[in-house]
């Protein structure tokens, strides 16, 4: 299926230190969604983006809907260690009704204390 | 509440047995969607329900066969499986008007 290009593909960063990852694709989406997902567990919802350009915080997590509707990038501020696991971006597109959530390949993040 | 609950967190089963997998949320939303994940992969949509309507079939071999007999719960029956199936099996829901998607915890299936 339709997967989506995330980067970097795995990241090994310093405790305190700030991480950024991106998505890209060829196709616009309507919505941007970024996810962090545990061995063994399901997605957890981080932050959700409706319109071009907006930018959003939970935390020390910003993310940012690109201008062009076809990228979407996401901050992550003086990590922890517990910060550690894939982080997944996902664009949401399609009909309503019949909406589809693609994802992309994810990043893996690791923590060094 | 955005809790999505799937049932069991574990299965084991035959190429040869029926087992199925069950999604209950209680937050109003009317759209379902099933997700298969390997491991390292990124989640795969399986199959999205809409009013309890099947509304997208990502052309899932039919030896899987979703149903949704209500607003709240969303099922997926499993029939002659083979190894390659193993993989989690992940449950979410969203508004039908989309927006934010929210995922249980999966099934983590194995085929023997």
């Amino acid at each position: 299926g339709q997967q989506l290009n995330q980067s970097p593909q795995s990241m090994f960063i310093q405790e305190g230190e700030d991480v950024s990852m991106n998505c890209t694709s060829s196709s616009i989406f309507n919505t941007w969604l970024w996810y962090k997902q545990d061995p063994g567990e399901g997605p957890v919802l981080l932050i959700a983006l409706y319109k071009a350009g907006e930018l959003t915080s939970n935390g020390r997590l910003t993310a940012q809907f690109g201008i062009t509707r076809k990228d979407s990038f996401l901050n992550i501020s003086a990590s922890i260690p517990s910060d550690v696991g894939i982080y997944f971006c996902a664009g949401q597109r399609g009909l309503w009704g019949t909406y589809k959530y693609i994802f992309g390949t994810g990043t893996r993040l690791k923590v060094l204390a | 509440d955005t809790e999505v609950t799937q049932t069991p967190k574990h299965l084991v089963m035959g190429m040869t047995n029926k087992k199925s997998l069950k999604c209950e949320q209680h937050m109003g939303h009317r759209a379902m969607y099933w997700y298969k994940q390997k491991a390292k992969k990124p989640p795969e949509l399986m199959f999205v329900y809409s009013y309890e309507k099947l509304s997208i079939n990502e052309s899932v071999p039919s030896r899987f066969s979703p149903e949704c007999p209500n607003s709240s719960l969303l099922n997926l029956h499993l029939h002659a499986l083979q190894p390659e199936d193993s993989a989690l099996y992940l449950c979410a829901s969203s508004w039908v008007d989309g927006g934010e998607l929210f995922f249980g915890e999966g099934s983590r299936l194995t085929v023997l």
